[in-house]
């Protein structure tokens, strides 16, 4: 079975600060993809980001990075110079070749304060 | 726009009813996934159809069916409705039957529904 950790459930920053989003997942697979999705308050699911288990290059898209560990098996977000339309629900989910669905982690709520 | 189309968006009814949500996959997609998120709460997986078949049901009451027609569209049925049952329901659709290709699962806006 595999199972999402996101152990930060809420997260408050002040606008312009930088902020990092854990992500822990844990499978018996060898061979298994990530995701980020993003939940604004107007309630809808947007995804941000896929990765596989055999690329550990970090990622960066403009303010977002992504920092894969497979050691760690963790799959942490950062945000650099948060602003206030960041704020909404994230969360992790992840899902191997056998699996039939993705596994989502709790969610982290992210308030950014101006 | 997602592509995935949830009908309705909001949805009031009362105890002991019975609601069906309407979901349209993107196009090309052949698996839907229904997940249920109450307030609060992380998203739980309810059921998934690839190509209208059934392939993996999660923490789906029995109160609960789905089935997926041959256009792909897919229909979840509540029914003997509770107060508890109130969320918000995702449906997601992706091209493969793991949901684990280049852009997982697109998910659709979502149905809000409150029992009353």
């Amino acid at each position: 079975a595999q199972k999402v950790t996101q152990a930060q459930t809420e997260i408050s920053v002040v606008e312009k600060e930088d902020v990092t989003l854990d992500c822990v997942y844990e499978t018996r697979d060898t061979t298994y993809y990530l995701f980020w999705y993003k939940q604004p308050p107007s309630g809808e699911l947007v995804f941000l980001i896929r990765r596989n288990s055999f690329d550990e290059q970090n990622e960066i898209s403009g303010r977002y990075s992504w920092n894969f560990q497979k050691s760690t098996s963790s799959f942490n977000f950062t945000i650099t110079a948060s602003q206030v339309v960041d704020s909404a629900v994230y969360f992790c989910a992840g899902g191997g070749n056998a699996g039939n669905m993705l596994t989502f982690g709790g969610g982290t709520r992210l308030m950014v304060k101006p | 726009d997602s592509g995935v189309t949830q009908t309705p968006k909001h949805l009031i009814t009362a105890t002991g009813q019975r609601v069906t949500l309407r979901c349209s996959p993107r196009s090309g997609d052949l698996s839907v996934y229904w997940y249920q998120q109450s307030l609060d709460q992380g998203l739980q997986f309810l059921i998934q159809y690839y190509n209208g078949e059934e392939r993996a049901k999660g923490n789906i009451l029995e109160r609960f069916s789905a089935q997926q027609f041959p256009d792909l569209h897919s229909e979840l049925n509540l029914s003997s409705l509770e107060l508890g049952d109130s969320a918000l329901y995702f449906c997601a659709s992706s091209v493969d039957v793991t949901g684990t290709g280049a852009f997982g699962y697109t998910f659709g806006s979502g149905t809000r529904l409150t029992v009353v």
